[in-house]
């Protein structure tokens, strides 16, 4: 597709189990970005690809939370024994270039931990 | 680190003029972005400044001073469907660092 897109929409799961969270970035796209954003709240800064540089993952709350990105495109959030307080819209978004590039945003993962 | 304040929420008329401000502290300044995100969606991009002054786009316009750590957004001619969350976001060193945002409601 054209887009950013972004697997699964909805994710309703029990407190303790674990989630992936998958994001497929704009073919060429050389960074990529999740973030998260807790309702009513704005975008929290979770962890930064730019090529083949080590990751940023100054963002991620927790040990709980992971993220890679295979072969410079798609990329996995994983969350392990998930909490209550993990329930959020998890974004993706990707850009041409790291640095100055305009953010293109996925639609979003909607994480419920019941 | 970064430091981003933005007002929380504004209100406006229809056909008005507003000025949502931001102010940041951030390391490694490279430019400042405003992004749109209406409820429930995923945030669309606005404007990106990188030098001092006014970049004007319809009826969106955005300001920035890198001295001063401050932008803003203009929005004239408001119409209901502007009605959304506004964020300022600059890049921190090399990273989008986004700001709480200002949710802007817009009345008849």
């Amino acid at each position: 597709g054209a887009g950013v897109s972004q697997s699964p929409s909805n994710k309703v799961t029990e407190k303790g189990k674990d989630v992936e969270l998958r994001c497929d970035p704009i073919s060429g796209h050389t960074a990529l970005y999740w973030y998260r954003q807790s309702l009513g709240q704005g975008l929290e800064f979770l962890i930064y690809f730019q090529g083949n540089s080590a990751p940023d993952k100054s963002g991620l709350p927790s040990d709980r939370f992971s993220a890679e990105r295979t072969g410079g495109s798609v990329s996995t959030l994983t969350i392990q024994r998930t909490q209550q307080e993990d329930s959020a819209v998890y974004l993706c978004a990707s850009s041409l270039m790291g640095g100055t590039g305009e953010l293109f945003f996925g639609e979003g993962s909607r994480l419920t931990v019941l | 680190g970064q430091n981003i304040d933005q007002p929380t929420e504004m209100t406006a008329t229809e056909g008005a003029i507003v000025q949502i401000n931001c102010t940041y502290q951030t390391s490694g300044f490279n430019g400042l972005f405003w992004y749109q995100q209406h409820a429930g969606e995923a945030p669309t991009f606005l404007s990106y400044n990188v030098l001092d002054g006014l970049e004007e786009k319809g009826r969106f316009s955005s300001f920035l001073s890198r001295s001063k750590g401050y932008s803003y957004l203009l929005l004239k001619e408001l119409q209901m469907k502007d009605s959304a969350s506004y964020l300022c976001a600059p890049y921190n060193t090399d990273k989008l660092i986004f700001g709480t945002g200002t949710r802007l409601q817009v009345f008849p």
